[in-house]
């Protein structure tokens, strides 16, 4: 079946460092990929997204750019603030996989001041 | 504002007694999910909803059970049956057609059983 990989966690990082989320997934069809951020205590919110081959998600300074070739869709960041520690999602959903998407296992990011 | 809420954030119960937890949305999705997260852990799928008055199991049903009598409604039971069921509880809902299942989330429902 459909599935997701992400790096572990925990991420640490220095304030203005580059982040890399690495996120691989197995599917058959053509998913459409996610990257959601959770906040402490709070629901997850959908970050960015990209729905075919070669497409760039961006928003907020992160970027991830779907590849087919390598299964892949890292998520990036330049220049990463104290206030975007938290815990990111990989995700797909797909057209074989009824209206379900799936997660992979989340991986915190704490930033350091 | 569209949205889901979820009621209450915070809930207590004593074990052997069920629970229903809320989740509510304005959004005219038609379907609806709800999650459990552990400590550390990701999402997952309890039970998940494409259209009123139908529902199916998720990955992890044992011990909940849901209803859907209305699109904008899809509440939780946690039942005494659920062996471990404190955690965080989300609900989430999206469009039901295409591939983009963007979902929308609820800030949570957090239930503690002692």
């Amino acid at each position: 079946g459909d599935s997701v990989t992400q790096m572990e966690g925990p991420v640490t990082l220095s304030e203005e460092a580059f982040l890399t989320i690495n996120c691989t997934y197995t599917a058959t069809g053509y998913p459409s990929l996610f990257w959601y951020v959770q906040y402490p205590g709070e629901g997850l919110q959908l970050l960015l997204k990209a729905t075919k081959a070669d497409d760039k998600g961006s928003n907020k300074g992160f970027e991830a750019t779907y590849r087919k070739e390598t299964t892949s869709f890292h998520l990036e960041k330049g220049s990463v603030q104290v206030s975007d520690s938290a815990v990111y999602f990989c995700a797909l959903s797909s057209n074989t996989g009824g209206f379900k998407t799936i997660f992979g296992a989340g991986t915190r990011l704490f930033v350091k001041a | 504002d569209g949205g889901i809420t979820q009621s209450p954030k915070y809930l207590f119960r004593k074990e052997g007694q069920n629970v229903t937890l809320s989740c509510e949305q304005n959004l005219n999705h038609d379907a609806m999910y709800w999650y459990r997260q552990d400590p550390g852990q990701g999402l997952r799928l309890i039970y998940y909803s494409q259209i009123v008055n139908d529902f199916q199991k998720g990955d992890i049903a044992e011990g909940y059970s849901v209803s859907r009598e209305k699109k904008e409604s899809f509440p939780l039971t946690v039942t005494s049956a659920q062996k471990n069921p404190t955690a965080f509880y989300l609900c989430a809902s999206s469009i039901a057609t295409g591939t983009d299942y963007e979902q929308y989330f609820g800030p949570g429902t957090r239930l503690t059983v002692t």
